[in-house]
């Protein structure tokens, strides 16, 4: 079975760009959420979709943005990068169930974006 | 949103010795879960707990969620290389993960 796929696993861009990664999840996972990870916030949600609809959304600005298709694939867009935004984005797959019980998260290798 | 603490946040330890990581919550939790990140990796999922009081085994690691579902903990018993990394405790709500900080563990061979 294969994992979460993430592309591309490294990134460089300009401040002022913006940049899309990709994430395939796990066949029959139609959960997929979104993390940034930095050494000074640790693990922080992005956003998490499910059957193509946002169920919620963490605390960030409106430049960051996320989509699910139908195959359960996602995509995060980030607009107008900022040094700040340099992280490894990291993507997540469950089979999604209630708010409080998700099961289990897959994570993908992650995407490393360094904004210069 | 909910939050976890994570104690301690960096754990030096030496080949073969025990040690605990811990995980509290002033509030009440649904379940909790525990991960392991490798450096240069990406969060591992290790186990769940849902029950008041369970206690659950996976060879060295014996992770065990409070009586009061407020806290949870991880000990590693004789610990190897191999236990090198980052070791998050996280609770879903929402339908999201919220991570504590982690502990990061070293070992001296």
């Amino acid at each position: 079975k294969a994992g979460v796929t993430q592309t591309p696993r490294y990134l460089i861009k300009t401040r002022g760009q913006q940049v899309t990664l990709s994430c395939s999840p796990i066949s029959g996972h139609r959960s997929v959420s979104w993390y940034q990870q930095t050494p000074g916030q640790g693990l922080q949600f992005l956003f998490e979709y499910f059957s193509e609809t946002q169920r919620n959304k963490g605390n960030f600005p409106g430049r960051f943005s996320g989509r699910q298709f139908s195959n359960s694939r996602s995509e995060m867009n980030v607009s107008t990068l900022e040094l700040g935004d340099s992280a490894l984005y990291l993507c997540a797959s469950s089979l999604g169930g209630s708010g409080t019980d998700m099961g289990r998260y897959t994570f993908g290798s992650g995407t490393r974006l360094t904004v210069v | 949103g909910q939050q976890v603490m994570q104690i301690p946040q960096y754990q030096h330890v030496q080949e073969g010795e025990d040690f605990t990581t811990y995980c509290n919550s002033s509030t009440t939790l649904s379940n909790i879960q525990w991960y392991k990140q490798r450096p240069g990796g990406h969060p591992v999922f290790l186990i769940q707990l849902v029950k008041s009081g369970e206690v659950k085994k996976q060879k060295r690691l014996t992770f065990q969620f409070g009586e009061a579902k407020k806290n949870s903990s991880l000990h590693i018993t004789a610990t190897q290389t191999t236990d090198v990394g980052t070791y998050f405790c996280a609770v879903t709500n929402d339908y999201k993960l919220s991570f504590g900080a982690g502990t990061t563990v070293t070992v001296r061979a």
